[in-house]
């Protein structure tokens, strides 16, 4: 069945150290989300990408979506103690109106 | 606008015990998802809404669960008889009339089932 998987599962960084986290779908997507969980929170919306190639940014985080839109990925610049999560990228299923979710990426800061 | 809203946000209950989950959409929202959430299994579709219709429920894990959306603010989740293996958080969801837009999570219930 499709699929959304997502790489790596936990990313250790020193404060101030970049992250990237991977979305790739066995079938192409016509767009594809990303969200973020705090600990002890719920999923909160940060952007859709739609178009093949498009990146988009917001302050330290820059999403693209790929040529062949079956993958995608987030990146953040100097991470922050505010950037602890989860990050979870969804795709719509192909047959009715749901989002497949990646696994998701946690982001966990080294003391 | 509140957000959507959930109830309890955390229950504690006894293998066998009946226990339903309660959620409050966003008003204006015509899309209303239930999910579970668990370390093993991650983030699970388990039901979605449109215009208070189930669509998908395929997610259920079977006829213990059940969910219902008499109105256009009002859903519940109900599992009867729980077990210990449905502790999860519960989340509930709800988005506008365009397809695939943004979702907006509830806060989530803890469930703990002894």
């Amino acid at each position: 069945g499709q699929q959304v998987m997502q790489i790596p599962q936990y990313q250790h960084v020193q404060e101030g150290e970049d992250f990237t986290t991977y979305c790739n779908s066995s079938t192409t997507l016509s767009n594809i989300q990303w969200y973020k969980q705090r600990p002890g929170g719920h999923p909160v919306f940060l952007i859709q990408l739609v178009k093949s190639g498009e990146v988009k940014k917001q302050k330290r985080l820059t999403f693209q979506f790929g040529e062949a839109k079956k993958n995608s990925s987030l990146h953040i610049t100097a991470t922050q103690t505010t950037d602890v999560g989860t990050y979870f990228c969804a795709g719509p299923k192909d047959s009715n109106y749901q989002l497949i979710w990646g696994a998701g990426t946690k982001l966990i800061i080294k003391p | 606008d509140a957000g959507v809203i959930q109830s309890p946000r955390h229950e504690v209950t006894e293998m066998g015990q009946e226990v339903t989950l309660r959620c409050k959409p966003i008003s204006g929202h015509d899309y209303l998802f239930w999910y579970r959430q668990t370390m093993m299994r991650g983030l699970e579709l388990l039901i979605y809404f449109n215009n208070n219709v189930p669509i998908d429920d395929s997610g259920m894990p079977e006829d213990r669960f059940s969910a219902k959306m008499p109105n256009a603010s009002f859903s519940t989740l109900k599992i009867q008889p729980s077990e210990p293996r449905d502790s999860a958080v519960y989340f509930c969801a709800s988005s506008r009339t365009e397809i695939y837009d943004e979702q907006f999570f509830g806060p989530g219930t803890r469930l703990t089932v002894l």
